[in-house]
């Protein structure tokens, strides 16, 4: 069936080192749509990147990924790491356009001073 | 733009009660509606989606003699949890759809639902 691997549960990281927080997909669907959601303490998950295009780089708010179909991946990145940046990162796919989204496991992302 | 609003945003019930909870969408029409419930420490789970002019429809482990969902119109959806125990505590999110084929969601801020 359909899922999504976050292979990291825990990622721990000092401020000002790049952040890559990986994210492995399982569809049969051709056209799947990925998605990173990002979630503070005590709030809902707000959409950070989005991607169906194959090989194109997605980016807001310093983080990027891009979809590989190839590789069934869409690994989330950023160059300098924030204090700011300390929260929870869902990977979720969205198999078809009509599917709901299935989520992955969750990466905690702690970044100390 | 794009809200949907969650209320409420915070609830305490008796185990074995029952809690109610809605969601708004304002500013689109939400053709379909997704309600996901967080447990502590957990991934989010699909409970069911609701689209209009089709049948809700319960992912496994959910059903709707437990979990009773409205969507009497393309602006309000509704829950209930009933005979809640401490499991279905929880962040229950509400995800609406503008269209059909489209695959991006929109998410109200959820109801924590805490179970004595």
């Amino acid at each position: 069936g359909d899922s999504v691997t976050q292979t990291e549960g825990l990622v721990t990281l000092t401020e000002g080192l790049p952040v890559m927080l990986n994210c492995t997909y399982q569809t049969i669907y051709s056209n799947p749509f990925l998605f990173w959601y990002v979630q503070h303490l005590n709030e809902s998950p707000r959409l950070l990147l989005k991607s169906f295009t194959d090989n194109k780089r997605t980016e807001h708010q310093g983080f990027h990924a891009t979809l590989h179909k190839s590789s069934s991946s869409f690994h989330l990145q950023k160059s300098s790491a924030q204090l700011s940046d300390s929260a929870l990162y869902y990977c979720a796919l969205s198999p078809d356009s009509n599917y709901q989204l299935i989520w992955g496991s969750g990466t905690k992302l702690i970044i100390k001073p | 733009g794009a809200l949907v609003y969650q209320y409420p945003r915070r609830t305490i019930c008796k185990s074995g009660t029952s809690m109610r909870m809605e969601c708004q969408a304002v500013g689109f029409q939400a053709t379909s509606v997704a309600w996901y419930r967080q447990s502590p420490q957990k991934t989010f789970e699909l409970i069911a989606l609701s689209t209009v002019n089709s049948a809700i429809k319960y992912e496994q482990n959910f059903t709707q003699e437990k979990f009773p969902i409205s969507h009497p119109n393309l602006s309000f959806s509704s829950m209930t949890v009933l005979n809640a125990y401490l499991e279905d505590r929880g962040l229950y999110l509400c995800g609406a759809r503008a269209q059909v084929n489209y695959a991006e969601q929109f998410f109200g801020p959820g109801t924590r639902l805490t179970v004595l």
